[in-house]
């Protein structure tokens, strides 16, 4: 399995980030896809999953602002984050989970600046 | 949410050194813990899963110990490869939360 993620790299404040991860070469069923953040030099930020069925869990830190989908036919995994501001600038990776703490793999990133 | 801390924060080594890197949480996790490396500009990589199981491909200089609350990952004798930073995961309820990480490098 190959993950992508691609999406726009200047993200002006207060509006919609959106970003998508292409799953490659492997099945969406049956794993936890995951998003996660790390803003420059800080650590990891886990921002929610989507199993392949659609159920969501989300990072209450982010009050609401990120909805997670899934489209299976095609195998790709979206991400919406309303409202941005400066703080939601950093590299941007989607993973594959299960349980035990093990994601793998992620994707290479993409960063996503919020400036005007 | 659970907060997981890491000691030290940041170790110089040398090659050939065995260095250990604990990561405690604040509540009872069980073994739903991952270590992970990161080297700059790159997705961090898994190497440890349940708290103790190599993941398939990593040298088995790595090892990871613990249940609970209190963890280890060790590196039996460093190599140069190893540097970067290294960060432990808990999985065991959401949200899912990092270790602040613990920086590698070399004397």
């Amino acid at each position: 399995v190959q993950l992508q993620e691609s999406g726009p790299r200047l993200v002006k404040p207060s509006e919609t980030l959106s970003l998508t991860c292409t799953v490659s070469d492997g099945s969406i069923g049956g794993y936890k896809w995951t998003w996660i953040r790390q803003p420059p030099g800080r650590g990891p930020e886990w921002l929610g999953n989507i199993h392949h069925r659609g159920e969501t869990n989300y990072n209450p830190s982010l009050k609401g602002r990120v909805t997670l989908s899934v489209d299976t036919s095609k195998n790709l995994l979206f991400l919406k984050m309303t409202s941005v501001t400066a703080t939601d600038t950093a590299v941007y990776y989607c993973a594959r989970g299960i349980n035990w703490g093990w994601f793998d793999p992620w994707g290479q990133g993409t960063l996503v600046i919020v400036s005007s | 949410a659970i907060q997981l801390t890491q000691s030290p924060s940041s170790l110089s080594a040398s090659v050939g050194d065995r260095v250990t890197i604990t990561c405690r949480a604040s509540q009872d996790i069980s073994v739903d813990l991952g270590w992970y490396q990161q080297k700059p500009g790159k997705a961090p990589k898994v190497l440890i899963y349940a708290a103790s199981s190599l993941e398939s491909g990593v040298p088995s200089r790595f090892s990871g110990r613990g249940s609970g609350t209190d963890f280890t990952l060790t590196i039996s004798s460093l190599q140069p490869e190893d540097f970067g930073t290294y960060f432990c995961l808990q999985d065991h309820s959401y949200p899912v939360t990092f270790g602040p990480g613990t920086t590698v490098d070399f004397k």
